[in-house]
């Protein structure tokens, strides 16, 4: 059974860069089955996308964040990673990884991505000075 | 970017009491919807992909429907268990966007 849980600083200070890791167990992150994802979730707010990494590494960001946003895999450890550059209060967020199939076609409709499970338990990170 | 609308925002509801959740997109996203129900300081737990399928363990009274630009969630008969917040998820092109949620309350 596919298990992840993020891990990395609680605390980050205003323009300094927010970096988390997600560790995969029972899959590998080399499979072609998944694409591997960022989400973030601001206090007392909704979801919002940050980014996947697939295997090859070919990567998909939020335009909203991308200027800002790097995810690499580290196929070693079997994790990846979430860089976040010129972070602000507004980053202040429970970030959570978690899987999502890559591209499939059905009945002739083509979908670009796929729903995200399991997600990991999710890392406070806040900023502040 | 699709934007995702989901109404209302928040509900109350009584144990046994049938409930609906909508979720509108702003364009045609065909079956390319997912569900989440999320509790408080919980992750999101996914329960329906492809707007109507039910993921494996998910009870059977919850259900969802539609295609294109309307979607709904349905919850035959409300368990104190289901008390959360609920998600939609559109998958049919990137960047992957989320409604605002709909917070189901005890009356």
């Amino acid at each position: 059974q596919m298990q992840l849980q993020e891990s990395g600083p609680g605390l980050v200070k205003p323009s300094e860069t927010l970096s988390l890791t997600c560790t995969v167990s029972g899959a590998s992150i080399t499979t072609n089955s998944y694409n591997w994802g960022w989400i973030r979730q601001p206090p007392g707010k909704g979801l919002e996308w940050i980014g996947n990494i697939y295997y090859s590494g070919k990567t998909y960001y939020n335009p909203s964040l991308k200027s800002r946003v790097t995810i690499s895999v580290d196929t070693a450890n079997n994790q990846f990673s979430l860089k976040l550059r010129s972070v602000s209060a507004a980053d202040t967020a429970v970030y959570f990884c978690a899987p999502n199939p890559p591209g499939y076609c059905t009945g002739g409709t083509c979908y670009s991505g796929g729903w995200l499970d399991p997600w990991g338990q999710g890392i406070l990170v806040t900023v502040s000075s | 970017a699709i934007q995702l609308t989901q109404s209302p925002s928040s509900l109350s509801g009584s144990v046994g009491d049938r409930v609906t959740i909508t979720c509108r997109a702003s364009q045609d996203i065909s079956s390319a919807l997912a569900w989440y129900q999320q509790k408080p300081g919980k992750a999101p737990k996914f329960l329906i992909y492809d707007a109507s399928s039910l993921e494996s363990g998910v009870p059977s009274r919850f259900s969802g429907s539609g295609s294109g630009t309307d979607f709904t969630l349905t919850i035959s008969s409300l368990q104190p268990e289901d008390f959360a917040t609920y998600y939609c998820q559109q998958f049919n092109d990137y960047p992957l966007t989320f409604g605002g949620g709909t917070r189901v309350e005890i009356k």
